[in-house]
């Protein structure tokens, strides 16, 4: 069974950095790529960049290009998401989700259940 | 580049049906698309990928209930017999090389 399990709780100050997880089971960790995706109170799911366990070639949004740092460490099939100076409107759920199928671009197949973070003073 | 359109809402009563649409932008009507339910204060759940043709790939353990076609450039998601616990938002997804995009999603309500 394919599983991909989230640190559920992250509370940071302004400035802080922080380094989240996606520890994942299950399948040949190398072969699918995996995306973040965001999802800020009250709104919908946006993506935020993907990365190739393979190689970790990445691709980023426009929008979180420069904002934020995705990679993995194949040798316990992680992937990470990262700030190195959080601001208040980083507070947002964060989910990481693996590819239906070993391509560089496809469909969400397979959810975490989410990281929880809150930015604040 | 290619954007995902959605009704902000839709509802349909206990039993009835009720019928997504997502449509892809000029120049992108051949592109296939996902639907993801994402229940209030739940991990979002891939319900199925559809194809331009109209023929998709369900995920595992999604009811007979979740259908989905294609017309054109519209993408759609059709559940029948509405339960409860079908009351959520629904996002269409697709994707090209080095680019994924989520339309703004449907929050069905269930009366």
């Amino acid at each position: 069974e394919v599983q991909l399990v989230q640190s559920r709780v992250e509370v940071k100050k302004p400035g802080e950095s922080l380094k989240i997880s996606c520890r994942t089971s299950g399948y040949s960790f190398i072969y699918y790529w995996i995306a973040w995706v965001r999802q800020m109170p009250g709104k919908g799911l946006e993506w935020m960049g993907t990365i190739s366990p393979a190689d970790s070639q990445t691709t980023y949004s426009p929008s979180f290009q420069g904002q934020v740092t995705i990679s993995v460490d194949k040798s316990i099939s992680t992937a990470y998401l990262q700030w190195s100076s959080l601001k208040a409107s980083d507070t947002a759920i964060y989910y990481c989700a693996r590819f239906g199928e070993a391509s560089s671009a496809n469909d969400f197949r397979h959810w975490g259940q989410g990281t929880r973070v809150t930015v604040s003073s | 580049q290619v954007v995902l359109t959605q009704s902000p809402s839709a509802s349909a009563s206990l039993g009835a049906s009720v019928k997504l649409t997502c449509t892809l932008s000029r120049g992108h009507s051949d592109y296939a698309i996902a639907w993801h339910q994402h229940q209030p204060e739940r991990v979002p759940r891939f319900l199925m990928k559809l194809n331009g043709d109209g023929s998709h790939t369900k995920g595992d353990g999604i009811p007979d209930r979740f259908s989905g076609s294609s017309s054109g450039a519209e993408r759609y998601l059709t559940i029948s017999s509405l339960q409860s616990e079908d009351e959520a938002d629904y996002y269409c997804q697709t994707w090209a090389v080095g680019i994924h995009v989520f339309g703004g999603g449907t929050k069905v309500t269930v009366l």
